[in-house]
């Protein structure tokens, strides 16, 4: 079953906010959220990770429900390399990753 | 420059052969990790490694072996391949402490066919 569950797919126009969203209902009280992002022919990238607080660094926000059962992955503005497949993952006790099917973002010009 | 290493970058084999995917990292990581991509089914664990002599499987572990003889080096072996092995694999490393406060390392990726 998977851990986490993203849309597909979302759009948004340049130099304007994305949220992406994330839901992982059975997360444990000690799991971490981590978000990475994968460009075409790379490796995942990291962007994010917390626990139970709202995270920002210089690449984006992360900002977790109070309950933690979601998440959601603030972009505040969008630019064409932000296109990319970005992957909402839980790391868990044994530190294990487990990745979603990722949402694949495209940025309009 | 911080980095996990992957060799090859591509590999085209036959069904049978024996084959080993290296992965090298220079950060000191305790934790490494294999992963596999699939379209429509993201990423895949097959193996990680919390230390040397440490390995465990993951989420699809069959037809695959590893081993941990060296903190930086984690290798994938693929002892007899099969066509439902042609995939993107990537190896993966972090600090493995105990709050997993860290963030994860990724190779390039290697792309296997096997035919």
């Amino acid at each position: 079953d998977a851990k986490t569950t993203q849309p597909n797919s979302m759009e948004s126009n340049e130099e304007e906010p994305v949220h992406l969203p994330c839901n992982h209902s059975t997360i444990s009280g000690t799991d971490y959220i981590h978000w990475y992002r994968q460009l075409p022919s790379q490796g995942p990238e990291y962007v994010i990770h917390g626990l139970t607080s709202n995270v920002n660094n210089r690449m984006a926000s992360l900002a977790i429900a109070e309950d933690r059962k979601s998440s959601t992955l603030i972009l505040h503005r969008a630019t064409l390399r932000d296109a990319a497949v970005y992957y909402c993952i839980l790391r868990v006790t044994g530190n294990q990753f487990y990745f979603g099917t990722g949402t694949s973002l495209t940025v309009i010009p | 420059e911080a980095q996990v290493t992957q060799n090859p970058r591509y590999l085209i084999t036959v069904t049978g052969k024996k084959l080993t995917v290296t992965c090298s990292q220079n950060m000191n990581h305790e934790y490494m990790s294999w992963y596999r991509q699939d379209p429509g089914l993201g990423l895949r664990q097959i193996y990680y490694s919390m230390n040397v002599e440490a390995t465990d499987k993951g989420d699809v572990p069959e037809g695959y072996k590893v081993s941990r003889k060296e903190k930086r080096n984690f290798p994938l072996i693929l002892e007899s391949p099969s066509p439902n092995q042609t995939s993107l694999y990537f190896c993966a490393s972090s600090p493995a402490r105990r709050d997993r406060n860290t963030e994860a390392f990724f190779g390039q990726g290697t792309r296997l066919t096997v035919v």
